[in-house]
């Protein structure tokens, strides 16, 4: 059974700061994908990571993905109170199913 | 843009009655799931289905459970007869044929209670 572990669980910070999460696994992935999800609603696709060490940036969000494909983190700068959110991170296993993480549940401050 | 609409968004039911939920994929996608997440808990696959057949089933997709794609448009799940650990929010997503990842994209939910 692949398992991905997402930390920290929580994380309440001040608006502009840096923050980074995790998500850690010891399975190898075909890709892993970061998903934010507002309550009462379905997870948005943020970014996709394929290839071991790769690095995407989308605005402020950086996503990497481990050299050996099993973790990634996303770091947001100058976190600001619109990125208050579930961040999830989910790995592709065979027939494209994703194995979803439990979460982070961020909470940016004014 | 293109989206995965899901209904209802909120069914209240009693235990043991027959519940559908209905979703609409995008359209020109054709690998389609159901995923669900109990309150508090992680988002769970629980099937996958290509090709008018299901591809992929997890543990939790028993016999109670059902899937048809009655037409061209609709991907329906079917609980047959509810239990209270039935209660979840029950997303759908579709996939686009030509990813060669597994990007999904997901309806809103919908909102099961079991009482």
């Amino acid at each position: 059974t692949q398992l991905l572990e997402q930390s920290p669980q929580f994380l309440s910070i001040q608006e502009g700061e840096n923050l980074t999460v995790y998500c850690n696994s010891s399975s190898v992935f075909s890709s892993l994908q970061w998903y934010r999800q507002e309550p009462g609603e379905g997870p948005v696709l943020l970014v996709t990571v394929v290839t071991g060490g790769e690095v995407k940036k989308l605005k402020r969000l950086t996503f990497q993905f481990g050299d050996a494909r099993k973790d990634s983190s996303l770091h947001i700068t100058a976190a600001q109170p619109g990125d208050t959110g579930l961040y999830l991170c989910a790995g592709e296993g065979s027939n494209y199913k994703l194995t979803f993480g439990k979460g982070t549940l961020l909470t940016v401050n004014p | 843009e293109p989206e995965v609409t899901q209904t209802p968004s909120h069914q209240v039911t009693q235990m043991g009655q027959e519940v559908i939920l209905r979703c609409v994929p995008i359209s020109n996608h054709l690998y389609f799931y159901w995923y669900r997440q109990i309150l508090g808990q992680k988002v769970e696959f629980l099937v996958s289905f290509y090709n008018n057949e299901i591809s992929e089933k997890s543990e939790i997709f028993d016999d109670q459970f059902s899937v048809e794609r009655p037409d061209g448009s609709n991907f329906t799940l079917k609980i047959r007869s509810t239990k209270l650990e039935d209660s979840a929010m029950y997303f759908c997503a579709s996939r686009d044929q030509r990813a060669n990842t597994g990007e999904l994209f997901f309806g809103e939910g919908s909102r099961l209670t079991v009482l």
